[in-house]
């Protein structure tokens, strides 16, 4: 089993719809967790931190569900330069070595 | 300010051959890491750096690769006799605090 599982997509969603990504991870002990953003062929780049109580960072909103290891990512209005492939990253403890998922494509289309 | 930078940017070697990747990492970042990412699949971790120390080198993938970073700064990842299956980008993050990473563009290398 991967340490971290995303459903890969893509989600092919239109201009203004809320979209919503998934992710599990399998280590219970895991501290901290992300989301990234990698846009083709270049490097991944943080979007946001997730925090147990949730947090919001204008149209993304972030959650955690540490009793169902379960991480999840909602796009509300989604744009035309929100197309890019999300990385859910998990750091399991200790100092700072992250663990990505495989990442979940998005593609909006006018 | 400038950000984590790598080179080259692009490589093609022989199969058999070795080949040296570099990372400067934003100044004043005390931990370095090497990641790979090959197509279609997710980071890999490879390395941690802390200092010119490496704690964790566990993602290492065979004794072919090898690493290190010199006065706490600039790093070298070596791969020996160079298989295609090596052929990935090679990205590296630098980070001061515990939490953020900050990628440099990557090495894409790509072995025939």
């Amino acid at each position: 089993r991967k340490e971290v599982e995303q459903d890969p997509g893509p989600f092919n969603v239109p201009e203004g719809a809320t979209v919503a990504f998934n992710c599990t991870y399998s280590n219970s002990a895991s501290q901290s967790f992300f989301w990234y953003r990698q846009d083709c062929r270049k490097e991944p780049k943080l979007l946001m931190s997730v925090y147990s109580s949730g947090n919001e960072d204008g149209r993304f909103t972030a959650q955690l569900n540490r009793a169902s290891q379960y991480i999840s990512l909602l796009i509300r209005d989604s744009k035309l330069s929100d197309s890019a492939t999300y990385l859910c990253v998990v750091n399991p403890g200790g100092y700072n070595k992250l663990i990505f998922g495989a990442g979940t494509r998005l593609a909006v289309h006018p | 300010g400038a950000g984590v930078s790598q080179s080259p940017s692009n490589k093609v070697t022989e199969k058999g051959k070795d080949v040296e990747l570099r990372c400067d990492p934003i100044s004043g970042h005390t931990a370095l890491y090497w990641y790979r990412q090959s197509l279609g699949q997710g980071l890999e971790f490879l390395i941690y750096f802390q200092g010119n120390s490496a704690p964790d080198k566990s993602g290492l993938p065979s004794d072919r690769f090898s690493a290190e970073r010199t006065g706490g700064s600039v790093s070298t990842l070596t791969i020996q006799r160079t298989q295609q299956e090596d052929s990935a980008v090679y990205l590296c993050a630098s980070s001061l605090t515990r939490a953020e990473q900050y990628f440099g563009p990557g090495t894409r290398l790509t072995v025939t």
